[in-house]
C-alpha cells in the first residue's frame, strides 16, 4: 500500500498521560499535514510541514501539542498531559510539489485517540 | 480566518435522483476548492476538486460549480447510487503559502434503493 499510514490505529490512554502519533506520508510528498476531527464535523487544521519544516501552526495547537518531521520523511505528533478534550481522530495528510499546482492531499486512516 | 459554511447537514435523495451540496466561503483569497467523501470508519477521499481559474469542473455524475463574485461553491452528484451514501465534504485553501484546508461541517447523503 503506498498511500498515507498512520500508527496505532487506536489509543486509549489516561487523562494526564503523554501520547505519540506517527504518520508516514506517499513516499514523494513533501508536503505534509495534521488535521483532528471529532464526530459530526469536519477535520481541523492543526500543523503543516513542508519537508522538515514546520511552516504554520494553528491556534487550536495548544503548548502541549509538538509535532516533528526531522528528516522530511514520517512525522510524529505528542501530546502531552492529555485531556479528555483531546479525545478526537487525528488525521494525517500528504500532498506533492512546491507550487500551489499539487495541491491535492491524500489522507491517512487516522488514529483515533480516547482520553479516559 | 477563512470559514466555510456548508448546507445541508443531511440529505436523503431516491436512488436515480440528483443531489446538490452547497457551500460558502469567507476568505476571496481562496483559490482551490476540493470536495471529500468520507464513509463510516473511513479516512476521507477526494472526489473532485476546482480551482478558482475555472467555474466548473466534471467527472462522469460527479460536478463542481464556482462563483467566485458570490464566494460559493456547490457538489452536484446526477444519477445517485447507493453507494454514494456517505458524508460530504467541502473545504477551501488559500494557497499562496498557506495550504491548509479549512472544511465545512460535512453532508450525510443518504441514497434510498
Amino acid at each position: 500500500d503506498t498511500g498515507v499510514s498512520q500508527d496505532p490505529r487506536h489509543k486509549i490512554t489516561k487523562r494526564g498521560q503523554n501520547v505519540t502519533f506517527r504518520c508516514d506520508p506517499i513516499s514523494e510528498h513533501n508536503r505534509l499535514y495534521w488535521y483532528r476531527q471529532t464526530l459530526g464535523q469536519g477535520p481541523e487544521f492543526l500543523t503543516y510541514f513542508q519537508n522538515e519544516a514546520q511552516l504554520e501552526k494553528s491556534r487550536l495547537l495548544s503548548d502541549r501539542f509538538s509535532a516533528e518531521r526531522p528528516k522530511g520523511s514520517f512525522s510524529t505528533l505528542e501530546i502531552q498531559r492529555t485531556e479528555q478534550g483531546d479525545s478526537a481522530m487525528y488525521l494525517c495528510a500528504s500532498s506533492r510539489g512546491t507550487d500551489e499546482s499539487y495541491n491535492e492531499q491524500f489522507f491517512g486512516p487516522g488514529t483515533r485517540l480516547t482520553v479516559l | 480566518g477563512e470559514n466555510v459554511e456548508q448546507h445541508p447537514s443531511t440529505l436523503s435523495v431516491q436512488e436515480g435522483d440528483s443531489a446538490v451540496i452547497k457551500c460558502t466561503y469567507s476568505d476571496s483569497a481562496s483559490n482551490y476548492f476540493p470536495w471529500y467523501k468520507q464513509e463510516l470508519g473511513k479516512r476521507p477521499q477526494l472526489i473532485i476538486d476546482i480551482r478558482s481559474n475555472v467555474g466548473e469542473k466534471k467527472d462522469q455524475r460527479i460536478a463542481v460549480t464556482l462563483n467566485k463574485t458570490a464566494k460559493h461553491f456547490s457538489l452536484h452528484i446526477t444519477e445517485t447510487q447507493p453507494e454514494d451514501s456517505a458524508v460530504y465534504f467541502c473545504a477551501a485553501s488559500s494557497g499562496a503559502g498557506s495550504y491548509q484546508l479549512t472544511f465545512g461541517k460535512g453532508t450525510k447523503l443518504s441514497v434510498i434503493p
